[in-house]
């Protein structure tokens, strides 16, 4: 499978536990993104990279969120001090060229309880 | 922030039934996509287009970008039961000199529900 492949599928945490979510991208991608959605909303930007460059953040990504791509492959996605507020689908996409289709992962779906 | 505004929010057909859902924004985007969802599945790309004007089909289903660049729409045609599931339009912005590539803004979503 070369598709976008996002660990784990489903997350159940307490709050005020800190979580880590992984991203692979789709093999030679070097652009990639992570979005949030809540249930019955469209997905909604939180961070882009080109490369190991975390070029932009959104300004739902709070302080204690962070996201690294440190060799340019794979992306991790931390929350700190998680709230119940933070329970969504967390969706990684990876993208190359000019036309810059992203391909989405199935998601890692997060329950603070 | 900058949103698409998605029309219907929800379907409910019969099988072999045409669909049309749209989308339309108060910005301009230089691209639009068209996704599907199932449940507790990432979105899945159905159609991409590029250009203001451009018609292009995938199967039954036919997209098109509209000439002022604010809007799409989404034909789907002979509807089937594995239709069934969530459609999102998404605009992609004009390049900002790199720092926002890409970005996408995504629709609320249409539910589309197939009866046989």
């Amino acid at each position: 499978d070369t598709g976008v492949s996002q660990d784990p599928r489903h997350k159940i945490t307490k709050r005020g536990q800190n979580v880590t979510f992984r991203c692979d991208p789709i093999s030679e991608h070097n652009r990639l993104y992570w979005y949030r959605q809540t249930l019955g909303q469209g997905p909604e930007f939180l961070t882009y990279f080109q490369n190991e460059a975390q070029l932009e953040k959104s300004r739902l990504l709070s302080d204690r969120f962070s996201a690294e791509r440190p060799k340019g492959s794979f992306s991790t996605l931390e929350i700190q001090r998680t709230e119940q507020g933070d329970s969504a689908m967390y969706l990684c996409a990876s993208s190359w060229g000019q036309k810059n289709i992203q391909y989405f992962g199935a998601g890692t779906r997060l329950s603070v309880l | 922030g900058q949103q698409l505004n998605q029309s219907p929010q929800s379907m409910f057909i019969q099988e072999g039934e045409d669909v049309s859902m749209n989308c339309t924004s108060s910005s301009i985007f230089n691209t639009w996509l068209w996704y599907k969802q199932d449940p507790g599945e990432g979105p899945v790309l159905l159609i991409a287009l590029y250009k203001a004007g451009e018609l292009t089909s995938n199967g039954r289903l036919t997209a098109q970008f509209g000439i002022t660049r604010k809007d799409s729409f989404l034909n789907i045609s002979a509807s089937i039961p594995s239709d069934v599931g969530i459609y999102f339009c998404a605009g992609q912005p004009i390049n900002a000199g790199g720092t926002s590539y890409g970005k996408l803004t995504f629709g609320q979503g249409t539910i589309l529900t197939v009866h046989p």
